[in-house]
């Protein structure tokens, strides 16, 4: 069966430190995955996307890492900021179909701290 | 560039009453368009998606239905709601690739609370 499991489900931090957040799918094939934050309330937006062939993938102080051998992804958050407290959402894509075949993790609340 | 616009932002029923949540995409022609759904503690779940005008599919059995009367229109509804269709819905929309790959853009989402 096709899953994706986020850890850990929550995580206080305090601002100004580094967090990982981990993702671990058995979606196969494999198509992509990505890494969505959605604040509270809000749609998710996407951080990242990573094909089967690259093994890391920055967007300022996130840093996506994929090892699509042991299937685990993680996102490396740098420096942290209160505005950085949101729902982190891992998604891992199969090949093609008009649905996209996107199997969406629960995702890891990141609470960040004065 | 596109944006995607959900109404309403909130909404608060009564359980068996009808629901109409709208969907419009802007700046872009024959995107794919879903409808999720995003209960608390829980992944999103993909309900319907739309490659085209009238062109529907559901990916679960539920009290719901979907319609797409325009290219860049999508509408989500039910007949009368229940208390289990309570959650947050997000509506995505995504370019229509060769092959099929799409990375996919949410709206801000709807809250419906249904009493």
């Amino acid at each position: 069966k096709n899953q994706v499991e986020q850890s850990p489900q929550s995580l206080i931090i305090l601002e100004g430190k580094n967090c990982t957040l981990q993702c671990n799918y058995t979606v196969s094939p494999f198509s992509n995955l990505r890494w969505y934050k959605q604040d509270t309330g809000r749609g998710p937006v996407s951080l990242t996307i990573m094909t089967f062939s690259e093994n890391t993938k920055s967007n300022g102080r996130y840093t996506a890492t994929l090892d699509a051998d042991t299937k685990q992804s993680s996102l490396h958050i740098t420096a942290s900021q209160l505005s950085d407290s949101a729902s982190y959402i891992c998604v891992v894509s199969g090949p093609g179909g008009s649905q996209g075949n996107l199997i969406f993790g629960k995702g890891t609340k990141l609470s960040v701290k004065p | 560039s596109q944006t995607i616009h959900q109404w309403p932002a909130t909404l608060v029923q009564p359980v068996g009453s009808p629901l109409s949540l709208e969907c419009t995409v802007e700046g872009t022609s024959n995107p794919n368009l879903y409808w999720y759904r995003q209960a608390a503690g829980r992944g999103l779940q993909l309900l319907f998606y739309s490659v085209g005008i009238g062109q529907i599919s559901s990916e679960v059995p539920q009290n719901l239905s979907a319609s797409r009367p325009q290219d860049r229109q999508f509408i989500l509804s039910s007949k009368k709601l229940l208390l289990s269709d309570s959650g947050f819905y997000l509506c995505a929309w995504a370019p229509l690739l060769a092959g099929g790959y799409n990375e996919q853009f949410f709206g801000p989402g709807t809250r419906l609370t249904v009493l």
